[in-house]
């Protein structure tokens, strides 16, 4: 199976400040990588498919990037509403595996 | 826009068998491949298994196989899933989700709100 790590495993930030997470796979995965959103209690959200691809809907200050075994998302002008975890998934191989997400809080 | 409801939590024993549903509105049930996914509490995302439109079969986790079914009813469009020989390390929100069509099957666009089950004696 693909093992995929993310880093950091939380982070506190401000209104306004740009956040970045990273994703690493354990082999090769191309650009086959999502990446979710998921508040306290619901359920994940798409927000970037196909390593870089936003998701219909999903506000431009999200951005995602990389190829191969490293991945780096951000959000720019981080917003209230975008408090929750983050998740990669890759799938380029079954089975499907997630990261173990970013908790990302306001300070 | 594909809905999808699951059915309520359950709390059941180990040892015992678990069946949560999955009912899709706003497209039919042989659009789509629905996929479950499962969240130990305060763990991460677990994918368990669904349908493969590119070669017409359920797949499932190794980590599951033997131990869950994966189902559908296209007369109701629903989707279930079964799980047996439950222990504690069961207990989880199990989730079902779909990509917008077959042909992006891997991409998991629309999600059930979960459906807690908790495993205790």
């Amino acid at each position: 199976d693909i093992q995929m790590t993310q880093s950091p495993s939380s982070l506190s930030a401000s209104v306004g400040d740009r956040v970045t997470i990273t994703c690493q796979a354990s082999q090769d995965i191309s650009n086959f990588l999502h990446w979710y959103h998921q508040k306290p209690g619901k359920a994940p959200k798409l927000l970037i498919f196909d390593g870089s691809n936003l998701e219909t809907g999903v506000p431009s200050r999200f951005s995602g990037s990389g190829a191969g075994t490293e991945f780096t998302f951000t959000i720019t002008n981080l917003q209230p509403e975008d408090v929750g975890t983050y998740h990669c998934q890759q799938y380029n191989n079954l089975p499907f595996t997630f990261g173990p997400g970013t908790k990302v809080d306001i300070k | 826009q594909v809905q999808l409801v699951q059915s309520g939590a359950e709390v059941t024993k180990p040892g015992a068998s678990v069946k949560v549903s999955c009912k899709v509105s706003g497209c039919t049930l042989t659009d789509l491949a629905v996929h479950w996914v499962r969240q130990a509490p305060g763990k991460g995302l677990e994918w368990m298994g669904g349908f493969d439109p590119e070669d017409a079969e359920t797949i499932y986790a190794q980590k599951f196989q033997g131990r869950v079914t994966m189902t559908e009813d296209p007369s109701t469009d629903t989707a279930s899933m079964e799980l047996s020989s439950l222990t504690s390390e069961d207990t989880a929100v199990y989730f079902c989700a779909t990509a917008k069509n077959r042909n992006t099957w891997y991409s998991f666009n629309s999600w059930g709100q979960g459906t807690l089950v908790t495993v205790s004696s």
